[in-house]
């Protein structure tokens, strides 16, 4: 049972260029979520998707877009990288409920380190 | 808005030792918090969650606490091992039908030999 995995795992871009990060899930979670991690930063929520066929913003959205493919996979992509959007990117997944077993449990991705030069 | 605290930021203690992790939030009105460990360049484990409507969870050596009205949750480790040494993370669900975990900036905690 893979749980939630991340492509790439590490990536050097330079200011300008595009890219996507890839996130499967195969634990068949409703929610899936995409976060940031710096330094005394904690993680801030970057976008979310609570169902297949809907996004919403996080705490920090600008610059990234998103899609959700399908059940499985949630995509996170910077148009036009930026020296600030060095991070490392963790992506999770979780089952809303009330009470039950498991539900609400976030599922994280092993991440993803993004360096922008 | 809801802000997530956690101290110290570092922690050192001798193996064996029993330990208190904190967190603080700042708004009481949450669904449900959880606790996760993170060892250095993984992934988040989650550990326990608790309902807003609960006080405590206990999984093995691990006892996680909440006291909402005063804003508060612990996590006691008993016993501990070098092995527990990682960083520990609170968040906190803003309510029900909402998604949006808050995080803690964590309490990096070492257990020496």
């Amino acid at each position: 049972n893979a749980g939630v995995t991340q492509t790439p795992k590490f990536q050097v871009l330079k200011t300008g260029q595009s890219m996507t990060l890839q996130c499967a899930q195969d634990m068949n979670h409703n929610s899936m979520y995409w976060y940031r991690q710096d330094p005394g930063m904690g993680l801030r929520l970057i976008y979310y998707s609570a169902s297949e066929g809907t996004t919403d913003k996080g705490e920090v959205p600008n610059g990234y877009n998103v899609s959700r493919l399908n059940k499985r996979e949630f995509s996170l992509r910077l148009e036009s990288a930026a020296p600030s959007q060095t991070s490392v990117y963790f992506c999770a997944s979780s089952v809303p409920g009330h009470g039950a077993s498991g539900a609400n449990v976030l599922t994280f991705g092993a991440g993803s380190r993004l360096t922008v030069l | 808005k809801q802000e997530v605290t956690q101290i110290p930021a570092a922690l050192s203690v001798p193996e064996g030792e029993n330990l208190v992790l904190n967190c603080s939030f700042t708004d009481s009105a949450i669904y449900n918090l959880q606790w996760f460990r993170q060892d250095p360049g993984k992934g988040l484990t989650s550990l326990l969650l608790i309902q807003s409507s609960q006080r405590e969870q206990t999984s093995g050596r691990l006892n996680a606490s909440l006291d909402k009205s005063s804003g508060r949750s612990t996590l006691y480790i008993a016993a501990s091992q070098p092995g527990d040494s990682a960083t520990y993370l609170c968040a906190v669900t803003e309510g029900s039908g909402t998604y949006k975990y808050i995080f803690g900036t964590g309490t990096r905690l070492k257990v020496l030999a």
